[in-house]
C-alpha cells in the first residue's frame, strides 16, 4: 500500500462548478500536510498548508481528518486556470522528507 | 529575488553514463532536497541536506549520491544510468529544516536516458 494515495482522475469540471477530492495517508505519525499544484511539465508549487481546524484560501478549502487519516481539497467556482494536477503531500518530522501522492488531475472545461 | 535554480534544464544520456545535476537554493535557504518524478507519478524523495550534512535518504540505490557545498548549493550525481532513471529531477529549498519550513521547488532537470 502506498503511503499517500490519491484518485488520479481526471475530474472533468464545468467552469463555475465545485469539485472536491480526497487523499489518504497510512502513517499515523505524519505531522504536516500540504496541497501542491503542478501544471503540465512544470514544478510543483505550494497551494496551501492543511491545518487540523481546516483552512480556506479564497476559493480553496482544505480539511484534515486525523482519525480517518485523510485530507480533502475543495475548489469552488472553478476557473479554467484551475486545470492542473493537485498533489497531496505529507511530512513526517522524524523522517524529515515530503511524501507525495500520485496526484489528482483536474480539467475545468467551458 | 531569484527562486530555486537548476541546471541543466534538459539532458540526454545513454545507459551506463554518469550525470551531475546542479541546484542553487533561494538566497538564505540552508536546506536542499532532491526528488525524482517519473512521468505520471508524484515526486519521490531522494536526499535531503541541511547545513551541508545529509539529513535524509530515500529508497534509492547507491548509484545516487549528492552533496551540499558551503554556499548551500547542491549536486546530485547518478552513476551507471539505467533507462528507468529517465525522469524530472526536482530540487527544493527551505529556510531551515524541511520538517518545519515550506519547501520551494526549482523548475527541474529533465533527464532522458537512451
Amino acid at each position: 500500500r502506498k503511503e499517500v494515495e490519491q484518485d488520479p482522475g481526471p475530474f472533468n469540471v464545468p467552469e463555475g462548478a465545485t469539485v472536491a477530492f480526497n487523499c489518504t495517508y497510512s502513517n499515523s505519525a505524519s505531522q504536516s500536510f500540504f496541497w501542491y499544484r503542478q501544471d503540465c511539465r512544470k514544478e510543483p508549487k505550494l497551494l496551501m498548508s492543511v491545518y487540523s481546524s481546516g483552512n480556506e484560501d479564497g476559493r480553496f478549502t482544505a480539511q484534515l481528518n486525523r482519525a480517518s487519516q485523510y485530507i480533502s481539497l475543495l475548489i469552488r467556482d472553478s476557473k479554467l486556470s484551475d486545470s492542473a494536477t493537485y498533489l497531496c503531500v505529507v511530512n513526517r518530522a522524524a523522517g524529515n522528507k515530503l511524501t507525495f501522492g500520485g496526484g489528482t488531475r483536474v480539467l475545468v472545461k467551458p | 529575488d531569484a527562486g530555486v535554480t537548476q541546471s541543466p534544464t534538459h539532458l540526454i544520456k545513454t545507459r551506463g553514463q554518469q550525470v551531475t545535476l546542479r541546484c542553487s537554493p533561494i538566497s538564505g535557504h540552508k536546506s536542499v532536497s532532491w526528488y525524482q518524478q517519473v512521468l505520471g507519478q508524484g515526486p519521490q524523495f531522494i536526499f535531503q541536506y541541511y547545513e551541508k550534512e545529509e539529513r535524509g535518504r530515500g529508497n534509492f540505490p547507491d548509484r545516487f549520491s549528492a552533496r551540499q557545498f558551503p554556499n548551500y548549493s547542491s549536486e546530485l550525481n547518478v552513476n551507471a544510468l539505467l533507462l528507468g532513471d529517465s525522469a524530472l529531477y526536482l530540487c527544493a529549498s527551505s529556510l531551515g529544516a524541511p520538517s518545519t519550513d515550506t519547501q520551494y521547488f526549482g523548475p527541474g532537470t529533465r533527464l532522458t536516458v537512451l
